[in-house]
């Protein structure tokens, strides 16, 4: 079985600041992906970061960084120089590679609030 | 990213009443559909999965005769949402896969009120 974690229901952060926002994790497939996507008001879910399981090096987009820690099992999310529009839902996901459908599964998100 | 399409982005309908919503992948063809449910202040919980010509696999908890999925092309598929409950009323998206490849794109949603 899968399991995404987010222990963070809300987080806030100063524009321009750093902020993480934390994902752990739980599977018995040796291959899976780890994924980050923002959910702003609007609703529509936007990808942001992928990591692969066997990629050595951690994953990075712009601004978002991804600080994937195999043995602890997690996959945090790195946000630097906040701005407000980061305002969002931040959703962790993750998708096993060794089942019929690679089904990806949600965390329950983390409600960043960027503040000026 | 790919672009994937929904329609109707809202819809609101009385309860017994059925409802249609179709998803499209408009750059790239869909292998498979991931069909997710979204209540208010929840997570995304998958529904059901479907692949191109063949029936859709379904969540444990997910009526198949109440919620029918039909992908029948590598572009569309569509969700029916059958005689609605206000216990239905949420926000459904879409999300295509492509074979080969680990991106899942989304769909902008339809959010779905049932009076």
């Amino acid at each position: 079985a899968q399991k995404i974690t987010q222990t963070q229901p809300g987080m806030f952060v100063q524009e321009k600041e750093a902020v993480t926002l934390d994902c752990t994790y739980d599977t018995s497939d040796p291959s899976y992906g780890l994924f980050w996507y923002k959910q702003p008001s609007s609703g529509e879910m936007i990808f942001l970061i992928y990591q692969g399981s066997y990629d050595q090096q951690n994953a990075t987009e712009g601004r978002y960084s991804l600080n994937f820690q195999k043995a602890r099992k997690s996959a945090n999310l790195v946000i630097s120089a906040s701005q407000l529009g980061d305002s969002a839902m931040y959703f962790c996901a993750m998708r096993g590679y060794g089942g019929a459908t690679n089904k990806l599964i949600f965390g329950t998100g983390t409600l960043l609030a960027v503040q000026p | 990213g790919a672009v994937v399409s929904q329609h109707p982005s809202r819809v609101i309908c009385k309860s017994g009443t059925s409802v249609k919503i179709e998803c499209r992948s408009l750059d790239f063809q869909a292998t498979t559909m991931f069909w997710y449910r979204q209540f208010p202040k929840q997570s995304l919980m998958l529904m059901a999965t479907s692949n191109e010509g063949s029936k859709a696999t379904y969540e444990q908890g997910v009526e198949k005769d109440k919620f029918l999925i039909n992908h029948a092309s590598l572009t569309l598929s569509t969700l029916t949402v059958t005689s609605a409950h206000p216990e239905d009323s949420s926000f459904y998206i879409c999300s295509p896969g492509l074979a080969g490849s680990y991106e899942q794109y989304f769909g902008p949603g339809t959010r779905l009120t049932v009076t």
